[in-house]
């Protein structure tokens, strides 16, 4: 099983649309999770950090689920501007060093 | 709002050769990293360092490998003899604490010829 394990797509959704990502991870020792987000050739930014309780940013909403070892992502009414690439970031237990997954890429249509 | 900066921006050597990757982390930021992501692949990381050494760096982060903080504010990545297959962006990080969000810099567009 992959450390970090994403659907590549493409996702292809119509402004508007909602849209979810799925991550799942493999070391059950991970303590901290992450979204970022990639665009062609640019540096990865930080989306939002993933909390236990789940956390919403606006139309980004976030949840962790430790027993089944998997992270969402879900975009409420997508935006042309949200199109890039989705990673999804798990730090180990006593690591500091980030575990990235391949990223999940979104295409937003007028 | 404080950034990651890195330089240059596009570097091309020749297979063989030194090259140095330049980094400024934010200035209250305590940890640094060095990431490396080949064209189509995921982010692999390389190097963590904090208090002056390492404090972690994976399979891939090899003799030819080294970094340094010169002075207070410079974060450098050397490769010492670079191959084919070093061809990558290579994205700089710091954090405040080991913990906290990473925050990277543009990158380096690293060709090796």
């Amino acid at each position: 099983r992959k450390e970090v394990e994403q659907d590549p797509g493409p996702f292809n959704v119509p402004e508007g649309a909602t849209v979810a990502f799925n991550c799942t991870y493999s070391n059950s020792a991970s303590q901290s999770f992450f979204w970022y987000r990639q665009d062609c050739r640019k540096e990865p930014k930080l989306l939002m950090s993933v909390y236990s309780s789940g956390n919403e940013d606006g139309r980004f909403t976030a949840q962790l689920n430790r027993a089944s070892q998997y992270i969402s992502l879900l975009i409420r009414d997508s935006k042309l501007s949200d199109s890039a690439t989705y990673l999804c970031v798990v730090r180990g237990g006593n690591n500091r060093k980030l575990i990235w997954g391949l990223g999940t890429s979104l295409a937003v249509n007028p | 709002e404080p950034e990651v900066t890195q330089t240059p921006s596009h570097q091309v050597t020749q297979m063989g050769q030194e090259v140095i990757l330049r980094c400024v982390p934010i200035s209250n930021h305590l940890y640094f990293y060095w990431y490396r992501q080949i064209l189509g692949q995921k982010v692999e990381f390389l190097v963590s360092f904090y208090n002056n050494e390492i404090s972690e760096k994976s399979e891939i982060f090899d003799d030819q490998f080294s970094v340094e903080r010169p002075d207070g504010s410079n974060f450098t990545l050397k490769i010492r003899s670079t191959k084919l297959e070093d061809s990558a962006m290579y994205f700089c990080a710091s954090s405040e604490s080991g913990r906290n969000e990473q925050f990277f810099g543009p990158g380096t567009r690293l060709t090796v010829l």
